[in-house]
């Protein structure tokens, strides 16, 4: 089946301690996004990347890392610098150059639950 | 600055009552994209509609139908008949990039929707 894999569903980190979201697409999209989302809240762009081995920050990048080498895969880096880790992330893909195919319809995967415990 | 704005938090309707969610944006760019998505229980979110700015003409896909007004910066979402499965957090968004070539997204807080039998 195509789309985009994210895992584990629910991690738990430790204080002081880094991990890594997996987020794999079979949909052969160029760009791939990370959000976060807070109880209640919209979702908040964390990283974008629009071609292999470039990646841009998004509006809450501070205490995050990711790394574009394969075209299918955009792993994030929870590091211990992000301070409020704890949050529900979701992993997406769309088309590059979507405006002049009709637009850019974002796909998302199921989200990986994060806690700090 | 760019931002969507959807007043309602939580809506509960009964089951077969017609529903609307709103959904006010602001931006500066005259080309852009609002979509909405729905996310279910499961946390995936599940694209429902794109529209471009110059497209102005409403939408209807079943029972669902969405109203698309510049003049208003609104593009709210309707749901007639409503059923238990339609129960969940309903989320506008605007393309953060005006060509919607990056798929960059900024979200609204979300209406949650409960639909009782």
């Amino acid at each position: 089946d195509g789309g985009i894999t994210q895992s584990p569903k629910y991690l738990f980190r430790k204080e002081g301690q880094n991990v890594t979201l997996s987020c794999e697409q079979n949909l052969n999209h160029d760009a791939m996004y990370w959000y976060r989302q807070d109880p209640g809240q919209g979702l908040r762009l964390i990283y974008y990347s629009q071609i292999v081995n470039d990646f841009q920050k998004g509006d809450i990048a501070e205490g995050y890392s990711v790394s574009r080498e394969k075209k299918e895969s955009f792993p994030l880096t929870v590091t211990s610098a992000q301070k409020n880790p704890t949050a529900f992330y979701l992993c997406a893909s769309s088309i590059r150059g979507g405006a002049i195919l009709s637009g850019n319809t974002i796909y998302f995967g199921e989200g990986s639950w994060l806690t700090v415990v | 600055a760019q931002k969507v704005t959807q007043a309602q938090t939580e809506i509960s309707v009964v089951e077969k009552e017609d529903v609307t969610l709103d959904c006010v944006y602001e931006t500066r760019d005259t080309t852009y994209y609002l979509f909405w998505y729905k996310q279910p229980p499961s946390g995936e979110l599940v694209f429902l509609i794109r529209r471009n700015s110059f497209d102005e003409q409403n939408e209807i896909s079943g029972r669902y139908s969405w109203n698309f007004q510049k003049s208003t910066s609104s593009f709210n979402f309707t749901i007639t008949a409503s059923q238990v499965v339609d129960s969940a957090v309903y989320f506008c968004a605007l393309s953060q990039d005006g060509s919607g070539n990056t798929g960059k997204l900024i979200f609204g807080q979300g209406t949650t929707l409960q639909v009782k039998p």
